[in-house]
């Protein structure tokens, strides 16, 4: 089954304690990006990755880090959390940066940082 | 740069009746994608229905349809027989079909919150 997996779907922690989101995806995408989903602000986008060893900051990358080593991982480090990067966050891909074809997204991963 | 307006926070709709959710974009490119995406209480985001600019006919998918009006820059987003599980969050997105060497990211308004009433 196609689709893009991403762990943890929750997470609680504290201000300063490195963490990591993984996401992965079955589907040879090309394309993978990550956003962040704030009542209000719908969805935004904190980097993305056309490629392997191709990343790039989307609107809102402070305080994060992005790594494309493989094709199908894309995960989402936050060296140093604060409390103003709780939110809900996707990861999403699609086949070429390009394509007509839809983006797929992960279910969400909740982090809340305390 | 590219912006997307959903002007209604929040809308409700009787069950079985017809709701239609309004989406607004800005932008200078004649050719894009337009999507409505809905996030049930799962959270999950779920392609609901996409458009192709160039594409003058209004994409249908079962009881979800728009109305894409290019020179307007609006898209709504129409539900008729509207069910419970329709209650959810929608987005309209916006993306470039520029393509090269860019990021032709999917842009989101801040969404609509839909209710059903039985």
């Amino acid at each position: 089954e196609a689709q893009v997996t991403q762990n943890p779907r929750y997470l609680i922690t504290v201000t300063g304690k490195k963490l990591t989101v993984t996401c992965s995806q079955n589907m040879n995408h090309e394309y993978m990006s990550w956003y962040r989903q704030d009542p209000g602000l719908g969805l935004r986008q904190i980097y993305y990755s056309m490629n392997v060893e191709v990343t790039d900051k989307g609107d809102v990358p402070e305080g994060y880090k992005v790594s494309r080593k493989e094709k199908r991982n894309f995960p989402l480090i936050l060296e140093s959390p604060s409390p103003n990067q709780t939110s809900l966050y996707f990861c999403a891909s699609r086949r070429t940066p390009t394509t007509n074809q839809p983006q797929h997204f992960g279910d969400g991963t909740r982090l809340s940082i305390l | 740069a590219q912006t997307v307006t959903q002007s209604q926070p929040e809308m409700s709709v009787q069950e079985a009746e017809t709701v239609t959710l309004s989406c607004t974009y800005d932008t200078s490119e004649s050719d894009y994608y337009l999507f409505w995406y809905k996030q049930p209480p799962s959270r999950q985001m779920i392609l609901v229905i996409r458009q192709e600019a160039y594409k003058q006919q209004n994409a249908t998918e079962n009881r979800f349809s728009v109305n894409f009006q290019k020179a307007a820059k609006s898209f709504s987003l129409k539900i008729s027989d509207s069910q419970l599980g329709d209650a959810a969050m929608y987005f309209c997105a916006y993306r470039s079909a520029l393509g090269g060497n860019r990021d032709d990211k999917i842009i989101f308004g801040k969404g609509t919150r839909l209710h059903i009433l039985p």
